[in-house]
């Protein structure tokens, strides 16, 4: 199987720029989420998506959005970039089974954002 | 807030050294997973452990929760360069289990950025 892809692997962006990044997760996966990762406050997750619906939310502002679609891939959208913003961010998916277990999570190699 | 401290940071080591890494939390999860990650990739699950004291063992990697399920720590036999990489624990909170499974919202430690000189 094909891992999780996530395209552009880098960007360069200014302040105040709109940025959309996309994940294709491992087939039939369901569960997509996206995490921030920076160097001072480590992998901080951004939000979760199961059957395009966000399920779940991490503590970002409203410039940070996603989607989800009826493939499972999944976009995150940020607005209004400000320089804070530059940072790895990562996809992960998951079978997101319903029986009670820890799914495993799956991540991609994340796209690199500058901006600058 | 959910905190889980990692440490130590940073770890510079000579190969065949043994050395553990401690993730401390003052919250409960309900499992707690190691990853390993390597520059320009994505973090890659080596292990997760649900059951307060459980240890589990990957070759030379040896894993432990704690009874309480607060904490939880990573020892590694005779290092090699290949184990070089960044340490991530993440701690699965009760909250995500909207759907009777355990999504999506993990909180991570800031990693351990392991060295393993030949």
């Amino acid at each position: 199987k094909a891992g999780v892809t996530q395209t552009p692997r880098y960007l360069i962006k200014t302040r105040g720029q709109q940025v959309t990044l996309s994940c294709s997760p491992i087939s039939g996966h369901r569960s997509v989420s996206w995490y921030q990762q920076t160097p001072g406050q480590g992998l901080q997750f951004l939000f979760e998506y199961f059957s395009e619906t966000q399920r779940n939310k991490g503590n970002f502002p409203g410039r940070f959005s996603g989607r989800q679609f009826s493939n499972s891939r999944s976009e995150m959208n940020v607005s209004t970039l400000e320089l804070g913003d530059s940072a790895l961010y990562l996809c992960a998916s998951s079978l997101a089974q319903t029986s009670g277990s820890t799914d495993t999570q799956y991540f991609g190699p994340g796209t690199r954002l500058t901006v600058l | 807030t959910q905190l889980l401290e990692q440490s130590p940071q940073f770890l510079s080591i000579q190969e065949g050294e043994n050395l553990t890494v401690y993730c401390n939390s003052s919250s409960v999860f309900s499992s707690l997973q190691w990853y390993r990650q390597e520059p320009g990739e994505g973090p890659v699950l080596l292990v997760t452990v649900v059951t307060g004291g459980e240890v589990k063992k990957l070759k030379r990697l040896t894993f432990q929760f704690g009874d309480a399920r607060k904490d939880s720590s990573l020892h590694i036999t005779a290092a090699q360069p290949g184990d070089t990489g960044l340490y991530l624990c993440a701690g699965d909170t009760p909250s995500s289990r909207h759907y009777g499974g355990s999504q999506g919202n993990l909180i991570f430690g800031k990693g351990t950025k392991l060295s393993v000189k030949p």
